[in-house]
């Protein structure tokens, strides 16, 4: 089975630009989520799709927003890009629901964007 | 607000010694705990999960955690480190709550660099 995807795995952007990463998870996946990851703060929540809806949301400005297709394959966009954003982001995806003994958070690679 | 607490953010050990991370976490109420490790240039894998049962869980590569609900800790414990072990390591929880979304929240992480 293929892993998660995400694409591009390197982005550079100007501040005050807009970017949108994507997320291909594990086949038969219905769930993604996706953090942020940066020296200073670690590993932050943005936000969980399930089915083509917004389950949970991290304490993220309103900038960061996202949307998951019917094939689960879901997209991110940060707009007005600050300095700040300049992170790693990591998306996962799962099978099962939360809470069950078989429920796993598989992670893909991620996207490093870097904003000048 | 709830959050996870790793005591130690770098840790250097030599071959053969004994490994034990600490995890805290602030929440009363049933969580479903996780170890990851993230090796140099590789994606975030799971080493072990929680669910419920047996405090003591045991994971990939000879790593084992133990569940003390009255401590609210999740330490990571292996008997013998080898120079591969040498990543950063993640304790993550995830809270019960009525929507039991798949919202994990990350400790800081530790560095473990095992000497040869």
């Amino acid at each position: 089975k293929a892993g998660v995807t995400q694409t591009p795995r390197y982005l550079i952007k100007t501040r005050g630009q807009q970017v949108t990463l994507s997320c291909s998870p594990i086949s038969g996946h219905r769930s993604v989520s996706w953090y942020q990851q940066t020296p200073g703060q670690g590993l932050q929540f943005l936000f969980e799709y399930f089915s083509e809806t917004q389950r949970n949301k991290g304490n993220f400005p309103g900038r960061f927003s996202g949307r998951q297709f019917s094939n689960s394959r879901s997209e991110m966009n940060v707009s007005t890009l600050e300095l700040g954003d300049s992170a790693l982001y990591l998306c996962a995806s799962s099978w099962g629901l939360a809470g069950r003994s078989s429920y796993e958070q598989y992670f893909g690679p991620g996207t490093r964007l870097t904003v000048t | 607000a709830q959050s996870v607490s790793q005591h130690n953010h770098h840790v250097i050990l030599s071959e053969a010694a004994s490994l034990e991370l600490g995890c805290n976490y602030s929440y009363g109420g049933t969580v479903n705990l996780f170890w990851y490790v993230q090796y140099p240039g590789q994606h975030l894998q799971l080493l072990l999960k929680y669910f419920s049962g047996d405090p003591l869980v045991k994971g990939i590569k000879g790593f084992e955690a133990e569940f003390i609900k009255s401590k609210f800790s999740f330490n990571l414990r292996k008997p013998s480190v080898q120079w591969s072990d040498t990543a950063e390591y993640f304790c993550a929880v995830n809270l019960h709550g009525s929507s039991n979304t798949g919202k994990l929240i990350f400790g800081q992480g530790t560095t473990l660099q095992v000497k040869p």
